[in-house]
């Protein structure tokens, strides 16, 4: 079946830390892949998405991820965190000849001061 | 550019009532998607509409759960009766097409909040 899985449900970064947030995907074929955040009450935000071409993409705000077909990974990476990154992050792919959106169970980041 | 526009924002039933969400998606969109999200899960797709047309809807309890989009710009999705466990966000997108590398990128609003007592 085709997923999206984040390992880490919960994780703390001090405020100018640098930050990385897994995910793993499981598709036949090279997924489109995104990340989206999602602040408390508020809908999903697209921070970066991956179609093809360069492995690394650079998205709003300061993030990046990387695809990485060897791992089945495309992990999302900031090199210093604001306390207004606290927030929740999806990971979430469609198989690249239809649709449907599948997302991962979603990273919560706390900052500390 | 406007969003996608839901209302309301928050609603609070008790079981066996009824209750309609309305979600309005980005002008020149042709496709919306309702999602439910459970808290402490990521959003799960309930139904996708391509223009008023059901693309997919496997995911939609139809027993109790609704929807359409008759003129293939507003959705509305309906729960009759409401059961205590769908209290969840219920989060609709839209893209511009169904399939695709562009027409894939999808945009929320801000979703409803159903609380069921």
């Amino acid at each position: 079946a085709q997923s999206v899985t984040q390992p880490d449900i919960h994780i703390t970064v001090s405020e100018g830390a640098s930050l990385e947030l897994r995910c793993n995907y499981s598709y036949g074929a090279t997924p489109y892949l995104f990340w989206y955040v999602q602040s408390p009450g508020q809908g999903l935000q697209l921070l970066l998405k991956y179609f093809s071409g360069d492995t690394l993409v650079q998205g709003i705000k300061g993030f990046e991820a990387e695809f990485k077909r060897s791992q089945s990974s495309f992990n999302l990476r900031k090199p210093s965190v604001h306390w207004s990154d606290a927030a929740e992050y999806f990971c979430a792919g469609v198989n690249n000849a239809g649709n449907m959106l599948t997302f991962g169970g979603g990273t919560r980041l706390m900052v500390k001061p | 550019e406007a969003g996608v526009a839901q209302s309301p924002r928050y609603k609070i039933i008790e079981k066996r009532q009824s209750v309609a969400f309305w979600c309005n998606p980005i002008s020149g969109h042709a496709t919306l998607y309702w999602y439910q999200q459970i808290l402490g899960q990521g959003p799960k797709l309930l139904i996708q509409f391509q223009n008023n047309g059901v693309v997919d809807d496997s995911q939609l309890p139809k027993d109790r759960f609704s929807a359409e989009r008759l003129k293939g710009v507003d959705s509305t999705l309906k729960i009759q009766p409401a059961k205590l466990e769908d209290s969840a966000v219920y989060l609709c997108a839209s893209s511009r097409r169904t399939s695709g590398a562009l027409g894939g990128i999808q945009y929320f609003g801000a979703g409803t909040r159903l609380s069921v007592l």
